[in-house]
């Protein structure tokens, strides 16, 4: 299985902060890959697919980047609404699909 | 507006079998691939598998022995049976829709899921 591998685990910032996650890939995947955001007691929600293409109706303030086995889901200025859980996902058709194991970005 | 609902026991004793079912409205089940996810504390978001209304579904691996999904195009409805159940499989089972986008550019098909149901959580005990 491909392993997805993600950091920080939790990440700490401000309102208005600039906030970067990491995900790499155990193996090449292209930009099979997908980002969603979950908050407590919810269903994750997709924000982008394709490695960087945005969900529609996803603000455009989440940007994602990266191809191969290292991707980043960049927050160019941390709303309220955005403390939440975010995972990434790889979609090679070769292996199951899996997760990372999330990055909660919480309050400073 | 597509909405999926999942529905099921919520207790499942150990040994026994698992089933649930996902309704999905606002959408033709025809037109999509739809999965299985589940949540635990202890494994995170774990893909069970996915089935379209035409061939055969694609299960994990992992979980392939145990797993049967079926789909029911008159009722726009797809479903999970998951056998021999342990308390590692207490969790919150989610169903999606699966999109898929084909780039000509790159001749690649991308695969995500873009609507989840709310999640239904199922614990095995006796």
């Amino acid at each position: 299985d491909i392993q997805m591998t993600q950091s920080p685990s939790t990440l700490s910032a401000s309102v208005g902060d600039r906030v970067t996650i990491t995900c790499r890939a155990s193996q090449n995947i292209s930009t099979w890959l997908a980002w969603y955001q979950q908050k407590p007691g919810k269903a994750p929600k997709l924000l982008l697919y394709k490695a960087s293409t945005l969900e529609s109706g996803v603000p455009s303030r989440f940007s994602g980047s990266g191809s191969g086995t290292e991707f980043t889901l960049t927050i160019s200025s941390l709303q309220p609404d955005d403390f939440a859980t975010y995972y990434c996902q790889q979609f090679n058709t070769y292996s199951p699909w899996t997760f990372g194991q999330g990055t909660k970005v919480e309050i400073k | 507006q597509v909405q999926l609902q999942e529905s099921g026991p919520g207790l499942v004793k150990p040994s026994e079998t698992l089933s649930l079912t996902c309704t999905v409205s606002g959408v033709s089940i025809n037109s999509y691939y739809w999965s299985w996810i589940r949540q635990s504390p202890g494994k995170g978001l774990e893909w069970i598998g996915y089935i379209y209304y035409s061939g055969s579904p694609k299960y994990n691996p992992s979980l392939k022995s145990r797993v049967i999904m079926s789909i029911d195009t008159s009722k726009n409805q797809f479903s999970l049976r998951l056998n021999s159940v342990t308390a590692a499989d207490t969790a919150v089972y989610y169903c999606t829709r699966d999109a898929v986008y084909y780039d000509f550019w790159t001749d690649y098909y991308y695969y995500y899921m873009d609507v989840w149901g709310k999640g239904t959580t199922v614990t095995v005990s006796s």
